[in-house]
């Protein structure tokens, strides 16, 4: 079946824009995460939905960053006014609900974006 | 909060050799342990991980993990690697706390293997 996907794969911006990442999980998933990976911090957990809702949003650097999740299915991770710092490439991970906290995180190719 | 500390950000080996990647955590309360392996260009996949149990945990392709709560470690062990097996490798913790887990996973800094011929 189909595994998690993100779009777009690679995304260049100048500083100061917005910008916006997708992530479709897999059907059924509704536990859905954002990671980021860069050099300087390795992976670091961003935020997590349960559903529609986020109950741990502790990982988001700044106000900058936000993130929704619509049907349950679809998430989009926005970074506003974007920084060098920015620069990253962002994971997305979906599973089976976690009730305990043990269930398989499943990782998508990643969102490479790079600030100019 | 958890923290991971992988002992080694390389690890170079000749085809046929073991290999040991060592991973130590810091948690105040109960977790469970994953190895994620990120082969080149490719996404993170979960290799092994730890619920409960047996503490050691075996992988489809050879590779072991023994779960050593004293020590606070969840090292990697491989008797004989492939050239196919050069990826980084990323030790993983997530709290055993009931429904207010998340699962929320938080890496260590990763392990590149490298198999030379």
């Amino acid at each position: 079946g189909a595994g998690v996907s993100q779009s777009p794969s690679n995304k260049v911006t100048e500083k100061g824009k917005d910008v916006e990442l997708r992530c479709d999980p897999i059907s059924g998933h509704t536990a859905l995460y954002w990671y980021r990976q860069s050099l300087g911090q390795g992976l670091e957990f961003l935020i997590y939905f349960q559903g529609n809702s986020a109950p741990d949003k502790s990982g988001l650097p700044s106000d900058r960053f936000s993130a929704e999740r619509t049907g349950g299915s679809v998430s989009t991770l926005t970074i506003q006014r974007t920084q060098q710092e920015d620069s990253a490439v962002y994971l997305c991970a979906s599973s089976l609900a976690q009730l305990a906290g043990g269930n398989e995180q499943y990782f998508g190719p990643g969102t490479r974006l790079t600030v100019t | 909060a958890q923290s991971v500390t992988q002992l080694d950000s390389q690890v170079p080996v000749f085809e046929e050799a073991p290999v040991e990647l060592r991973c130590n955590y810091s948690s105040s309360v109960s977790v469970y342990l994953f190895w994620y392996v990120q082969y080149p260009n490719q996404g993170l996949q979960l290799l092994l991980k730890y619920l409960s149990g047996s503490t050691l945990v075996e992988s489809i392709n050879g590779f072991e993990a023994e779960f050593n709560k004293s020590q606070t470690s969840f090292h990697l062990r491989k008797p004989s690697v492939h050239i196919s097996d050069t990826a980084e490798y990323f030790c993983a913790v997530t709290r055993n706390a009931g429904g207010t887990s998340y699962g929320k996973l938080t890496f260590g800094q990763g392990t590149i293997l490298t198999v030379h011929p």
